[in-house]
């Protein structure tokens, strides 16, 4: 078990740019879930996979964003024309659905709009 | 989120304890979360607590929950420099898909 893991860590792209961020979740867990995180506050929902399916997405991800995760393993979230807004760390957990149904969390990736 | 609160800092001696609180709102929760973020790092599942339950011990950690003022504490034992860090609240009440919803964080800071 080598825990989620995220990748780049850190992105700084400028304004207009489109970016994209890759995350693989602990191995046997179905469901991935994506966070946003600004400074000084608690992470915030943005969408959820469970296998490749997309089944759910919050508001805040607008018309910009998309994620996929093709197999079911790996997904990735993509934000075209950023915006300074965009500027947060972006986190990924994974959950196998089961049990306490915790969610166990990879080290974000730093996203930086100038 | 707007639905979990947290108080935003507090300060402790090495060797005290810590108590940080976090109050929700949802009743429907089934689990509670507390999870420790360092600096620059992501977010480390701490402990957690099922709802029909008033207590939970784990190590240095006590976890106390009033589910009928929707209050749940973290108490640290004594408490380390290492133990400075933010400390989320989290509960995954709503909607079919356990996503979590955030306190904003309570900074604990352990001075020496």
């Amino acid at each position: 078990d080598t825990g989620v893991s995220q990748d780049p860590r850190h992105k700084i792209t400028k304004r207009g740019q489109n970016v994209t961020f890759r995350c693989d979740p602990i191995s046997e867990h179905n469901r991935l879930y994506w966070y946003r995180q600004t400074l000084g506050q608690g992470p915030e929902f943005l969408t959820y996979f469970q296998n490749e399916a997309q089944l759910e997405k919050s508001r805040l991800l607008s018309d910009r964003f998309s994620a996929e995760r093709p197999k079911g393993s790996f997904s990735t979230l993509e934000i075209q024309r950023t915006e300074q807004g965009d500027s947060a760390m972006y986190l990924c957990a994974s959950s196998s659905g089961t049990g306490h149904y915790e969610q166990y969390f990879g080290p974000g990736t730093r996203l930086t709009v100038t | 989120g707007e639905d979990v609160e947290q108080s935003l800092f507090l300060s402790v001696r090495e060797g005290d304890s810590s108590v940080i609180n976090c109050t929700y709102t949802d009743s429907s929760s089934t689990y509670l979360y507390w999870y420790k973020q360092e600096p620059g790092a992501g977010l480390q599942l701490l402990t957690y607590i099922f709802s029909n339950m008033d207590m939970k011990q784990d190590q240095r950690l006590t976890v106390l929950l009033n589910k009928k003022d929707k209050h749940l504490s973290l108490r640290i034992a004594d408490t380390q420099t290492g133990d400075s860090a933010i400390y989320f609240c989290a509960e995954n009440g709503r909607g079919r898909f356990n996503k979590f919803y955030f306190g904003s964080g309570t900074k604990l800071n352990v001075k020496p």
